[in-house]
Formats: structure tokens, C-alpha cells, sequence
């Protein structure tokens, strides 16, 4: 099993619709979430992070995050074309370590 | 504020010669990582600095691959003698803290073709 788990996709979606991107994680101390997107032939870019139980907003973006069932995700509102691109997990374990675990992605379609 | 800055953007090379990358992290940034990124994946730690001292270099294959982080700032990673299967991106980030609550801020990456 992975430490962190993402479905590949691509996750297809209609402009203006809400996109929702999942992830998993095995590892229990984990403790902070981040979320980057990456554009074919770009370096990953953050775009939200999340530490606490509940919901983040940042402007179309929110980041939901359940420790309990080991569970994060990140929605898109009112998705737009250029919102098309990979969207990195990453889970960060709060030992010794401070190891950014990546999964490996999942692929969004925004279709105009 | 600059971003994290890396040189070259690409590199082509024949196996067994040795290559070099550099990074400049983002100014204040103590931490500084290098990572591998393959086709499809998501991007795997090789190396942390925290400002001079490799505090984790586990998933550094040492018999080729070295890096150093002289003053705590720029950094250099190189492999030498190149193999085929080292061919992927080379991601350099930094974040302010050492801390599993630091953001980490990406450069462009390296793009390395071993022939």
C-alpha cells in the first residue's frame, strides 16, 4: 500500500462545475496537508494547506481534511480550463524526519 | 520576492559523464530539498539541508550521487558517472522553518536526459 493514494484520472469536468480531488494517507502522525498543482512541463506549485480537522478556503479552492479517516481532499469551484492540470497530495509526517510524501497525482480535465 | 532558482533548465548527457545542478533558494529560506521527480509520479525526497548540515540524505544514492550546501545557501547536487535510469527532474525547494508546517516552494526543475 502507498503511503499516500490519489485515483490517477483523469477526473473530467464541465467549465463551471465543481471539481473534486481526493487523497489518502496511511500514516497517522501525519499531521499537515498540502495540496500542489502542476502544469505539463512545470514544477509543482502550492496552492493550499491544511493542518486542522474541517474545511480551508481560499478563494475557489477548499481543502477538506479528516484525520479520523485519514482523508483530505480539495474541491474546485466554478472550474475553469485553465484549472486543467495534475494535482499533487502531499502529507507531511510530524517526526524527525519532516519528509514531504507525495502521491502521485491526479490528472484534471476542465472541458470548455 | 524571487522563487526558488535553478540552473540548468535541461541537460543532455551520455551515461558515465558527470552532470551538476545548482539551486538558489528562496532568500530567508533555511531548509533547503532536492528532489526526484519521474515521469508520472509524484516528486521523492533525495536530500534535506537545514542552512549547511545535510540533516537527511537517506534516500541519496551515495555511490553516485553527492550534494553540498556551502554558507547555507546555494546548493549544488551532482552524479557521477550517470546511468540511464537517472534520467527525470530534478526538483530543488526551500521553506523558512524546519518544521512539518513549512510550506515548501518549488523551483523549475532540471530536466536530465542520460543517453
Amino acid at each position: 500500500q502507498k503511503e499516500v493514494e490519489q485515483n490517477s484520472g483523469p477526473l473530467s469536468v464541465p467549465e463551471g462545475a465543481i471539481a473534486s480531488l481526493n487523497c489518502t494517507y496511511s500514516d497517522r502522525v501525519s499531521q499537515s496537508f498540502f495540496w500542489y498543482r502542476q502544469y505539463s512541463g512545470k514544477s509543482p506549485e502550492l496552492i493550499m494547506s491544511i493542518y486542522s480537522n474541517g474545511d480551508k478556503e481560499d478563494g475557489r479552492f477548499t481543502a477538506q481534511l479528516n484525520k479520523a479517516s485519514q482523508y483530505v481532499s480539495l474541491l474546485i469551484r466554478d472550474s475553469q480550463p485553465s484549472d486543467s492540470a495534475t494535482y499533487l497530495c502531499a502529507v507531511n509526517r510530524m517526526d524527525s524526519s519532516y519528509k514531504l510524501i507525495f502521491g502521485s497525482g491526479t490528472r484534471l480535465l476542465v472541458r470548455p | 520576492e524571487a522563487g526558488v532558482v535553478q540552473s540548468p533548465r535541461y541537460k543532455i548527457i551520455e551515461k558515465k559523464q558527470p552532470v551538476a545542478f545548482w539551486c538558489n533558494p528562496i532568500s530567508g529560506h533555511n531548509t533547503l530539498y532536492w528532489y526526484l521527480q519521474n515521469l508520472g509520479q509524484g516528486p521523492e525526497l533525495l536530500i534535506r539541508y537545514e542552512n549547511e548540515e545535510a540533516v537527511d540524505d537517506s534516500q541519496l544514492p551515495k555511490d553516485r550521487f553527492s550534494a553540498e550546501r556551502l554558507k547555507g545557501v546555494d546548493s549544488t547536487l551532482k552524479i557521477q558517472p550517470a546511468e540511464l535510469g537517472d534520467s527525470a527532474v530534478y526538483l530543488c525547494a526551500s521553506s523558512k522553518g524546519t518544521s512539518g508546517l513549512n510550506e515548501q516552494f518549488f523551483g523549475p526543475g532540471t530536466r536530465l536526459t542520460v543517453l
